[in-house]
């Protein structure tokens, strides 16, 4: 069974750091591209990064390309996010949702748990 | 980057029911869109790929049409658990973008 769970969120003040991670079990994991996803409260889902498969390949959503990083570690089985200079904007909920196999870009086809970073002082 | 409009944002409807949810892109993504349904408190779940490909184990009473601009996502006769919220995604580039999401109501 696919499992992704999320952790490392918590509340941060503006400006600060935090790193999330998400561990995969269940999968080959250095055979598929993953993604993060996040859902501000009350809010509906907003692609943030992707990374292919071998880590080469990386994407952002505009609203946090040069605050957040994405990386992976293929022996581990975990994906991480750095996010730096975090602002109120970026309260939500972090999702690690894995890309399908086949398709690149890809659909998602199984979703952790969440993780929740709330921004304030 | 592809925008992606769901109508309506709210629906009210009552089991038995047939529902139709509307998702349009500002560009032609193929059929390269997946429906997602979320309930309160989870994550969301793949329901359709590629326009109109069921996930496995979804049932048969979702299904999805559509290609270039325009998609459905169509509940055949609502049952008490597809009370939840559906999101479109686009996955014609790696900029992904998600629809604002439908709000299934029980009437």
């Amino acid at each position: 069974e696919v499992q992704l769970v999320e952790s490392g969120g918590g509340l941060v003040q503006p400006g600060g750091s935090l790193r999330l991670s998400c561990a995969a079990s269940g999968v080959t994991f250095s055979s598929y591209s993953m993604n993060w996803v996040r859902q501000a409260p009350g809010k509906g889902l907003e692609w943030v990064s992707y990374i292919s498969s071998s880590g080469n390949t990386k994407y952002y959503a505009d609203s946090v390309r040069g605050r957040f990083t994405i990386s992976r570690d293929n022996v581990k089985n975990s994906l991480s996010l750095q996010m730096n200079s975090l602002g109120a904007e970026d309260t939500a909920i972090y999702y690690c949702t894995r890309g399908v196999t086949g398709y690149d870009p890809g659909y998602f086809d199984y979703w952790g748990q969440g993780t929740l970073v709330t921004v304030s002082s | 980057d592809s925008q992606m409009t769901q109508s309506p944002s709210t629906l009210s409807a009552s089991v038995g029911d047939r529902v139709i949810i509307t998702c349009r892109a500002s560009q032609s993504i193929r059929n390269w869109l997946a429906w997602y349904q979320q309930k309160p408190g989870k994550a969301p779940k793949l329901l359709i790929y590629k326009a109109s490909s069921l996930e496995s184990g979804v049932p048969s009473r979702f299904s999805g049409n559509g290609s270039g601009t325009e998609f459905t996502l169509t509940i055949s006769s609502l049952q008490p658990d597809d009370f939840a919220t559906y999101y479109c995604q686009q996955y014609n580039s790696y900029l992904y973008t998600f629809g604002q999401g439908t709000k299934l109501e029980i009437k």
